[in-house]
């Protein structure tokens, strides 16, 4: 069974506005990653969070963790066009061989 | 640096025909390796993982199966490909298996088409 699932599943927004997305899952996690694919592409690594974090920055991006809530949500600021793609969350749990289990994704378009 | 690569990028088989994807990954070594697919317009489903030469974990039962042949080579293979074997197959590695470590890595994909 998928073990994160993002909310919401698409989001269309003008350029300048922010974007939230949310994420929960269902087990202990170790990290919670967060994930940007454009279409037809691999994936591409944004930000890492771990367990014992709450919060965490990169750029224009804020990541958010509630481990007691088993939620995570990523704020975009300030969007852009170029921001259009679809974003998954994965998380990684106990186990030895780094298994990430991705959610169903949110896509995300940014209008100019 | 490391980087992977991933090949063909597109494919159309009819249904019945063998499939051979590829994987390799340079600039590291000892990696863990993983196959993913996804179907269209959503999440991704691990299909293997291999944390070595010759070791194979698999995820789901399905007709498809992988190999470890060199330590940075990764290959997913089907004998008789079936119509639900179409989809994006992405294939990733990692080098930090602590549970508290690093990124995935992905290749840019291959597109297969099954008709």
């Amino acid at each position: 069974s998928q073990q994160g699932e993002e909310d919401p599943q698409a989001l269309s927004i003008q350029e300048g506005e922010n974007a939230t997305m949310n994420c929960s899952y269902k087990t202990s996690i170790n990290n919670l990653q967060w994930y940007r694919q454009n279409s037809g592409r691999g994936l591409v690594h944004l930000i890492l969070i771990r367990s014992n974090e709450r919060e965490k920055h990169s750029g224009r991006l804020r990541v958010t963790l509630d481990t007691s809530k088993k939620s995570s949500s990523l704020l975009i600021t300030a969007s852009r066009a170029a921001d259009t793609a679809s974003y998954f969350c994965a998380t990684r749990g106990g186990t030895s061989y780094g298994k990430l289990t991705f959610g169903q994704g949110t896509i995300l378009t940014v209008h100019p | 640096s490391q980087t992977i690569h991933q090949w063909p990028a597109t494919l159309v088989q009819p249904v019945g025909s063998p499939l051979s994807l590829e994987c390799t990954v340079e600039g590291t070594s000892n990696p863990n390796l993983y196959w993913y697919r996804q179907a269209a317009g959503r999440g991704l489903q691990l299909l293997f993982y291999s944390v070595g030469i010759g070791q194979i974990s698999s995820e789901v039962p399905q007709n498809l199966s992988a190999s470890r042949p060199q330590d940075r080579q990764f290959i997913l293979s089907s004998k008789k490909l079936l119509l639900s074997d179409s989809g994006f197959y992405l294939c990733a590695w990692i080098r930090d298996r602590a549970p508290s470590g690093n990124t995935i890595y992905f290749g840019e994909g291959s597109w297969l088409t099954v008709v």
